[in-house]
């Protein structure tokens, strides 16, 4: 059974403090490992897909990584704006486009 | 930018009452999805639906639960006789692959 376990649970930062959140995964032939973002009573909102190990992708102050058994999401000069629930996800060759997702980091950027 | 509306935004039902949840997915999208996520816990997939059928399902959804795509622009989600476990938020997506967009919910209160 494919499993998503993303630390740490929860993430101080003050604003500009750069951090890593992690999202280690065990998956039967990985299609893809996705990053949503998560506002308070709000949908997940697409962030990143990555589809092989090596891969990266940037959009502002966020990178993805993927290794074979995880996947990072750096932070990079973090702004209050940027405080969120980050979730991770995975699909396996067996599932379609269904999504597994981790329960997610809560990071919260003070001023 | 489009987006995916989910109505209501909140329902409160009574035990064993049928529940229609509505959504309007974007309009060239081609796959559309249900999502639950009890709070406190992460997000879980129901169902995948594609070219007016079923493409995949969870084990959660059960002979319970029905979809329906009932003209060209609604996608709905039917819970026949809900339970208080079925409390939770509820989210649509749509997408023409991966990378699909959330709506931002149903809260669904089973009392």
């Amino acid at each position: 059974e494919d499993q998503v376990t993303q630390s740490p649970e929860a993430l101080r930062l003050q604003e500009g403090e750069s951090s890593s959140l992690n999202c280690s995964y065990t998956v039967s032939g990985l299609r893809g490992l996705f990053w949503y973002r998560q506002d308070p009573g709000k949908g997940p909102e697409f962030l990143f897909t990555l589809y092989s190990a090596g891969e990266e992708k940037e959009k502002e102050r966020l990178k993805a990584t993927l290794t074979k058994k995880e996947s990072f999401l750096h932070i990079t000069a973090p702004k209050p704006e940027d405080s969120a629930t980050y979730l991770c996800a995975v699909s396996n060759s067996n599932s379609g486009y269904a999504l597994n997702f981790g329960k997610g980091t809560s990071l919260l950027v003070t001023p | 930018e489009p987006e995916v509306t989910q109505t209501p935004s909140h329902q409160v039902t009574q035990m064993g009452q049928e529940v229609i949840l509505r959504c309007v997915p974007i309009s060239n999208h081609l796959y559309f999805y249900w999502y639950r996520q009890i709070l406190g816990q992460k997000v879980e997939f129901l169902v995948s639906f594609y070219n007016n059928e079923i493409s995949e399902k969870s084990e959660i959804f059960d002979d319970q639960f029905s979809v329906e795509r009932p003209d060209g622009s609604n996608f709905t989600l039917k819970i026949r006789s809900t339970k208080l476990e079925d409390s939770a938020m509820y989210f649509c997506a749509s997408g023409l692959h991966y990378g699909y967009t959330f709506g931002s919910g149903t809260r669904l209160t089973v009392v």
